[in-house]
């Protein structure tokens, strides 16, 4: 079974600080993605990536960025942690799809809780 | 705002009744995809539907698509208690898939 790994469960940080979260999948799965997901809002795309060193902004990219150094790692970063980033976090990854740029199936991590205090 | 939207946004059945979810969305779409998560986990891929397709069955699921209408609906027969999570239909469309808000099934053993 694909399995994509999200480096922790919960994670508490400060205002200011500078946070990594991490997501790794054992798929070979070209492409990968962050959401957030928050209480009556849904999930929604911070970023995406098709290919290693390649990222392509989601819905809410504003206070995020992205490395994608190596394929089967995708990482999230908060530059400058703010309170209204705190939120659940979900990485997924997935094979291409049968067309050009589509997913039809992704495989989701086990998300990570960050509080912002 | 978000692509998708679920209806309703909560839904309380007796075991043993069937369950119904809808999904409407916005603009043209590839395939569509419902999701199921149970609480604080990730989600996990229930079933897929192609834009040329307007009907899937997949065990006790059945998801029906109308492109013209843009909307889908999940069926979930004969539910069990293990069927309480929430479902989400998810949008796939310019290399991104967009969630709606999700329904909420609680079934009652």
């Amino acid at each position: 079974d694909v399995k994509v790994t999200q480096s922790s469960r919960y994670l508490v940080k400060r205002t200011g600080e500078k946070v990594f979260l991490e997501c790794v999948q054992d798929m070979d799965h070209e492409n990968m993605f962050w959401y957030r997901q928050d209480p009556g809002l849904g999930l929604r795309l911070i970023y995406f990536s098709y290919d290693v060193k390649m990222k392509e902004k989601g819905d809410i990219p504003e206070g995020y960025s992205v490395s994608r150094e190596k394929k089967e790692r995708f990482s999230l970063i908060l530059e400058s942690a703010s309170t209204n980033q705190t939120s659940m976090y979900l990485c997924a990854s997935s094979p291409p799809g049968q067309a050009y740029a589509t997913n039809e199936k992704l495989f989701f991590g086990s998300g990570t809780q960050l509080s912002v205090l | 705002s978000q692509q998708g939207e679920e209806d309703p946004q909560a839904l309380s059945i007796q075991e043993g009744e069937n369950a119904t979810m809808n999904c409407s969305y916005k603009t043209s779409i590839n395939n569509l995809q419902w999701y199921r998560q149970n609480s604080g986990r990730g989600l996990v891929h229930l079933i897929l539907i192609r834009s040329n397709e307007r009907e899937k069955h997949s065990g006790r699921l059945r998801v029906t698509l109308d492109t013209s209408k843009k909307s889908s609906s999940l069926l979930i027969t004969a539910s069990r208690a293990a069927d309480t999570a929430s479902y989400f239909c998810a949008t796939d469309w310019a290399g991104k898939s967009t969630f709606g808000d999700g329904t909420t099934l609680t079934v009652k053993p």
